[in-house]
């Protein structure tokens, strides 16, 4: 099977751009969730989607969204990106439930200058 | 809310025991998970333990105790291989869907 899947590995955007990041679970799964990863906070929720609807939701703005597509693959995105939107962002996949083991993407490495 | 919390460092030498605590709160608690990330990796899932009690995985070992609000990861053996940061998370919610990252703890294992 193939594992998590994100695109780009990689991104350089500019204070007030917004910016989408995409993730494909691993086949057969239907819960991805989105995490910020960032040296002084750890790994911080996002949100999880499951079958095309959010299910759950951390505590960051409404400039951070997301949506999932009838194949599982979700995507994020930030809008009027600030400096402090630097991190690594990680998705996860988890199996049916969504409450079973999850599986994490590789990250997308946003640096906003 | 949800809280965890784990130490930020632990330094050994190989083929040291290390034990990294964690202690949780948190509400419609499900299990404890722990993931180990390498610098510049992806986390990877080591061990799950819903019910007290030890879960054994070769080099590395789980812990709960639910009635505590206390677990522990048990990495035996040390190799330099296992320099990296360590995730413990609690599982929670309704359907146990919802997953909360502790701090993590950087194992730093030295020749």
């Amino acid at each position: 099977k193939a594992g998590v899947t994100q695109t780009p590995r990689y991104l350089i955007k500019t204070r007030g751009q917004q910016v989408t990041l995409s993730c494909s679970p691993i086949s057969g799964h239907r819960s991805v969730s989105w995490y910020q990863q960032t040296p002084g906070q750890g790994l911080q929720f996002l949100f999880e989607y499951f079958s095309e609807t959010q299910r759950n939701k951390g505590n960051f703005p409404g400039r951070f969204s997301g949506r999932q597509f009838s194949n599982s693959r979700s995507e994020m995105n930030v809008s009027t990106l600030e400096l402090g939107d630097s991190a690594l962002y990680l998705c996860a996949s988890s199996g049916q439930g969504g409450n079973t083991e999850a599986f994490f993407g590789q990250g997308t490495r946003l640096t906003v200058v | 809310g949800q809280s965890l919390e784990q130490p930020s460092e632990v330094t050994a030498v190989e083929g040291a025991i290390v034990q990294i605590n964690c202690t949780y709160q948190t509400s419609g608690f499900y299990g404890l998970s722990w993931y180990q990330q390498h610098d510049g990796g992806a986390p990877t899932f080591l061990s799950y333990n819903a019910l007290d009690g030890l879960e054994e995985t070769g080099r590395f070992s789980s812990f709960l105790s639910r009635s505590d609000s206390y677990g522990y990861l048990l990495l035996q053996e040390l190799q330099m291989k296992d320099s990296a940061s360590y995730f413990c998370a609690v599982r929670f919610g309704a359907a146990g869907n919802k997953l909360t990252f502790g701090g993590g703890t950087r194992v730093l294992v030295k020749p």
